[in-house]
This record gives structure tokens, C-alpha cells and sequence, in this order.
């Protein structure tokens, strides 16, 4: 069984730019989850897609980033623009059904200099 | 007060000695609890969930739940120097699709 699977692992944008980071989540798993950790923090949740719809999307800081679950298949989450402050490590999980074991990914290292 | 709490380490133990890692959590009505474990550079892995009072095994691992204390703990028998990681506490919100990490315990198993 393939696992959870980010693109690109690292990524290095100047300050205003765009980023796309897309994530496949393990087949036939529903539940789609982002979280990130940023520097000297603790890993935080950012939202949750059940198929293509966005459950719960209280741990976004604001509206720069912007997450989609097309199809309900793979996502992708869009920082327009990047600020400085948004560097860190972006984690994509998946799950069959919900409060059951979660699958992270290897995550995306995003540098925003 | 962090919402989960976790010395950052490093813990260093010999090979073969227990190793034993710490979590406190502020949510009084949490359910569920998770350790991860996570390798440089790598993804968290799952390796202990726990949901009830008491002691869960699993191989060499031991998860420790007491919700009174609001406390979580994971003993590692037998470590090896493979077991060198960040282990990370992760409490799961009543609705069951947050997880809330610590900020993980780095252990080094040393030969």
C-alpha cells in the first residue's frame, strides 16, 4: 500500500511570491488532514477535508493560504502571497475514517527568504 | 500553559535500558492519545495509541494513561540505538480529527 505522498519535499520562494504543495493521500482514505510545524514549534493543525469537502479549517492562519480537495482525491495548499513567517515544515496526513490512526507523509520543507 | 507538554530532551540512555518519555495535557475531557515517533528528516510515525486508564503494550513498547493526572507516558524496553528519534505526544480533540502535538522528546540511544 502506497503511503502519503507530498511534492515537492522542499521548496525555496522569495518573500511575495506563490507556492502550490500538493499531497496524495493513501487510497480509499477520506479523511485528508494538513498540519505544520514551524521553527522551534510545536506541529500544528491547520485543516481537515473529509472527501472534497473542508470539515474543519480553524488552524489556517489567515487568508494567504488557501487549501482545495478537488474530486475529493489529492490536495493542494496555495500560499499567495508567502511571507517570512510561513516558512516550516508542511505535513499532510490521511485516514480512513476519523480519531483512527493518522499517516503522515515525509512533509514539505518550505523556505521563504 | 502549552496544551500538551513534553520535555524537549535530549533524554540519553545506555543500550538496553528502559527509556521513558513524558506528556501532560491540559484538556481534562481528552479520550484519545498517540505516540509518534519521527526520524530526522522523516515522516511521524505512528507507534502507540492509548484511550483507556492504565497500561497498553505493545513488543517492547508500554503506553501509560492516567487521566486524573491528565498524564501520558511511554516506556521503551531493551532500547536500541534504532530508537534514536523525537517522539512526539499527540492528544485528539473530542471530534476526533485535531491532533495536538507537544513539542516531542528527542532520545538518544547510545551503544
Amino acid at each position: 500500500e502506497a503511503g502519503v505522498t507530498q511534492f515537492p519535499s522542499h521548496s525555496v520562494i522569495e518573500k511575495g511570491q506563490t507556492v502550490t504543495l500538493r499531497c496524495d493521500p493513501i487510497s480509499g482514505h477520506d479523511n485528508l488532514y494538513w498540519y505544520r510545524r514551524v521553527m522551534g514549534k510545536e506541529i500544528k493543525f491547520l485543516l481537515h477535508f473529509v472527501k472534497e469537502s473542508k470539515q474543519d479549517e480553524s488552524g489556517m492562519p489567515n487568508n494567504r493560504f488557501l487549501a482545495e480537495r478537488t474530486g475529493g482525491t489529492y490536495s493542494t495548499l496555495k500560499v499567495q502571497p508567502a511571507e517570512l513567517e510561513d516558512s516550516g515544515v508542511y505535513f499532510c496526513a490521511s485516514s480512513r475514517e476519523l480519531n483512527e490512526k493518522l499517516f503522515f507523509g515525509s512533509g514539505t520543507q518550505l523556505s521563504v527568504l | 500553559q502549552k496544551e500538551v507538554e513534553q520535555n524537549s530532551g535530549p533524554l540519553s540512555v545506555p543500550e538496553g535500558a528502559i527509556a521513558s518519555l513524558n506528556c501532560t495535557y491540559s484538556d481534562r475531557v481528552s479520550q484519545s492519545f498517540f505516540w509518534y515517533r519521527q526520524y530526522s528528516g522523516k515522516s511521524p510515525e505512528l507507534i502507540m495509541s492509548i484511550y483507556s486508564n492504565g497500561d497498553k503494550e505493545d513488543g517492547r513498547f508500554t503506553a501509560q494513561l492516567n487521566k486524573a493526572s491528565q498524564y501520558v507516558s511511554l516506556l521503551i524496553r531493551d532500547s536500541q540505538p534504532s530508537d534514536s528519534a523525537t517522539y512526539l505526544c499527540a492528544v485528539m480533540n473530542n471530534a476526533g480529527n485535531m491532533l495536538t502535538f507537544g513539542g516531542g522528546t528527542r532520545l538518544m540511544v547510545k551503544p
